[in-house]
C-alpha cells in the first residue's frame, strides 16, 4: 500500500518570491516515482515534475524543483520566483514500480495563492 | 507529450440518466485509466483501461455503474449510469506514454447531477 501525506491544505506566496509544497510518502515498494501536479481552477491536471526513487539527482524543470530525501521519505516541490499564475491546487502523487502496477496514489493537495 | 481530449467538457444530468464521457488521445497508448475527483477531494482511480481486454476496477467502483470500453489504442469511453448527486465530480482520463513513468490527464469532465 501506498500513503502521500501533505500537510499543508493552504499557502500563500508573494509574487517572485519561492514557495516550498510539502510531500512526505510511505510505500513497501523498493522502486517508486514520485510526481507532482498543477490544478488550476479549471480542473485539468498538468504534470509539472518526476523524481524516480534511483535517481541520484534531484528532479529540475524550469521553475520546479523536486527536493528528494529519500532516508526522510519526503519530496517537496520548490517552485522559484512565483508568478500569479501559479496559483493554483498542488497534489503529490507516487506510484510502484514494481510488480506491474500502474495505479497513481495522490495527497490531499495543497492550495497556493500567489499575492502581489 | 500526448494530446487528450475529452468530450464533454462539463453537463448537468439529472438523476437517473446515464452520461458518456469520451478520452481520445493524439497518440497509441497501452494503458488508459479513468480517475474521480469529487467536490474538494483528491483523485480516485476508478478503473484501467487496456485495449483488448476488459476494464480493471478499484475497489469500490464496479462495472455496472461504470462501464468502460477501450475498443482502440487511442480511444475510450466511460459510462456513468443510473446517477445520483453523489456522482457530481470531475471525472479525468490519463494516459501512460509508452517506455515512460509519468501519467499525463485530460482536461477532465465536470458533471453535475441534478
Amino acid at each position: 500500500a501506498q500513503k502521500i501525506t501533505q500537510t499543508q491544505p493552504g499557502m500563500f506566496v508573494q509574487e517572485k518570491e519561492a514557495v516550498t509544497l510539502d510531500c512526505t510518502y510511505d510505500t513497501s515498494d523498493p522502486s517508486y516515482g514520485l510526481f507532482w501536479y498543477k490544478q488550476p481552477s479549471s480542473g485539468e491536471m498538468i504534470f509539472l515534475i518526476y523524481q524516480g526513487s534511483y535517481d541520484q539527482q534531484n528532479a529540475t524543470e524550469g521553475r520546479y524543483s523536486l527536493n528528494f530525501q529519500k532516508a526522510r521519505k519526503s519530496a517537496n516541490l520548490v517552485i522559484s520566483a512565483s508568478q500569479l499564475g501559479d496559483s493554483a491546487m498542488y497534489f503529490c502523487a507516487m506510484r510502484g514500480l514494481t510488480g506491474g502496477g500502474n495505479k497513481l496514489t495522490f495527497g490531499t493537495g495543497t492550495q497556493l495563492k500567489v499575492e502581489l | 507529450s500526448a494530446v487528450i481530449s475529452q468530450k464533454p467538457s462539463r453537463d448537468i444530468c439529472q438523476r437517473g440518466t446515464s452520461l458518456t464521457i469520451q478520452c481520445q488521445v493524439d497518440s497509441q497508448v497501452t494503458m488508459m485509466f479513468w480517475y474521480r475527483q469529487q467536490p474538494g477531494q483528491s483523485l480516485t482511480l476508478i478503473a484501467t483501461a487496456n485495449q483488448g481486454s476488459e476494464a480493471t476496477y478499484e475497489s469500490g467502483f464496479v462495472i455496472d455503474k461504470f462501464p468502460i470500453s477501450r475498443p482502440n489504442l487511442t480511444f475510450s469511453t466511460l459510462t456513468v449510469s443510473n446517477m445520483s448527486p453523489e456522482d457530481s465530480s470531475i471525472y479525468l482520463c490519463s494516459v501512460e506514454e509508452p517506455d515512460r513513468e509519468t501519467q499525463y490527464f485530460g482536461p477532465g469532465t465536470r458533471l453535475l447531477v441534478l
